[in-house]
C-alpha cells in the first residue's frame, strides 16, 4: 500500500463547529505532517509528528490541534475556525530521511468555513 | 533561513512547445525534489535530486541539480496537455526534521 488515505474529501462547516480530519497510511512511515495550501500556492507546514511525537509546530493557532493515536493514523481536530481557514488541507507521510526520500501526500480535504 | 525560488511563476504555452522551469537558492540543500500538483488533488512526487550536477529523465521530463546543488531546473520536452499542472520544487530543511521548504510554485498551463 503506497497511499496516503485522507478523509473526508470535502467538508464545509460553520465557525461555532467542531470536527475532524483523518488521515491514515500503511506504508510503514514514521514520520507525518499536516500542510494547508491556497489556491496556486505551495503547501505550508502546520505540524509534523515523528515516530508519534509532535516534533513542529509552525505557530499554528490554538483552535487546530492534531492528534497521532498511533503510527498509521493522524487527526487534525478544528474548533472555532474562521473563513480565512478555508484551504486544501494535505496531510502527508515519509521515511525519517524525506530530505532524500520525498513526502507520500494524500489528495486533501478542501474545508469550507461558513 | 533556507529559500527556493522558483521562476516562472505561470506559464502558459501551446501543445508542442519546450518549457523550462528554475529553483534557485543562496544556500546548499542535500537533495531538491520536484513534484506536480492537480487541481484539487495532492502533489505527486517526481523525482530526487541528490548529487551535483545529477541529470535524471522521466520520459520528456529532464531534471537537473547544479554543480553547487543550490539550484535545479525542470525541462519539458514537446510539452501536451496532460502536463498542466502546479510544479514545486522543494529542498530539506538543513535541520533534518523532515520539514521540506518549498518554491513558489510554477503553474503550468498546456494549450491544445
Amino acid at each position: 500500500d503506497t497511499e496516503v488515505t485522507q478523509t473526508p474529501k470535502h467538508l464545509v462547516m460553520g465557525m461555532t463547529n467542531k470536527k475532524s480530519l483523518k488521515c491514515e497510511q500503511h506504508m510503514g512511515h514514521r514520520a507525518m505532517y499536516w500542510y494547508k495550501q491556497k489556491a496556486k500556492k505551495p503547501p505550508e507546514l502546520m505540524f509534523v509528528y515523528s515516530y508519534e511525537k509532535l516534533s513542529i509546530n509552525e505557530s499554528v493557532p490554538s483552535r487546530f490541534s492534531p492528534e497521532c493515536p498511533n503510527s498509521s493514523l493522524l487527526n487534525l481536530h478544528l474548533h472555532a475556525l474562521q473563513p480565512e481557514d478555508s484551504a486544501l488541507y494535505l496531510c502527508a507521510s515519509s521515511s525519517t530521511g524525506a530530505r532524500d526520500y520525498g513526502y507520500t501526500f494524500g489528495s486533501g480535504t478542501r474545508l469550507t468555513v461558513v | 533561513t533556507q529559500l527556493l525560488e522558483q521562476s516562472p511563476q505561470f506559464l502558459s504555452i501551446q501543445e508542442g512547445e519546450n518549457l523550462t522551469v528554475y529553483c534557485n537558492s543562496s544556500s546548499v540543500f542535500s537533495s531538491l525534489q520536484w513534484y506536480r500538483q492537480e487541481p484539487g488533488e495532492g502533489p505527486v512526487l517526481l523525482v530526487t535530486v541528490v548529487t551535483g550536477g545529477e541529470v535524471k529523465k522521466l520520459k520528456r521530463l529532464t531534471f537537473q541539480f547544479g554543480d553547487a546543488r543550490k539550484d535545479s531546473s525542470l525541462h519539458i520536452t514537446a510539452a501536451q496537455p496532460g502536463d498542466t499542472g502546479l510544479y514545486l520544487c522543494a529542498g530539506g530543511s538543513s535541520s533534518n526534521t523532515g520539514k521540506l521548504i518549498f518554491g513558489q510554485g510554477t503553474t503550468l498551463q498546456v494549450k491544445p
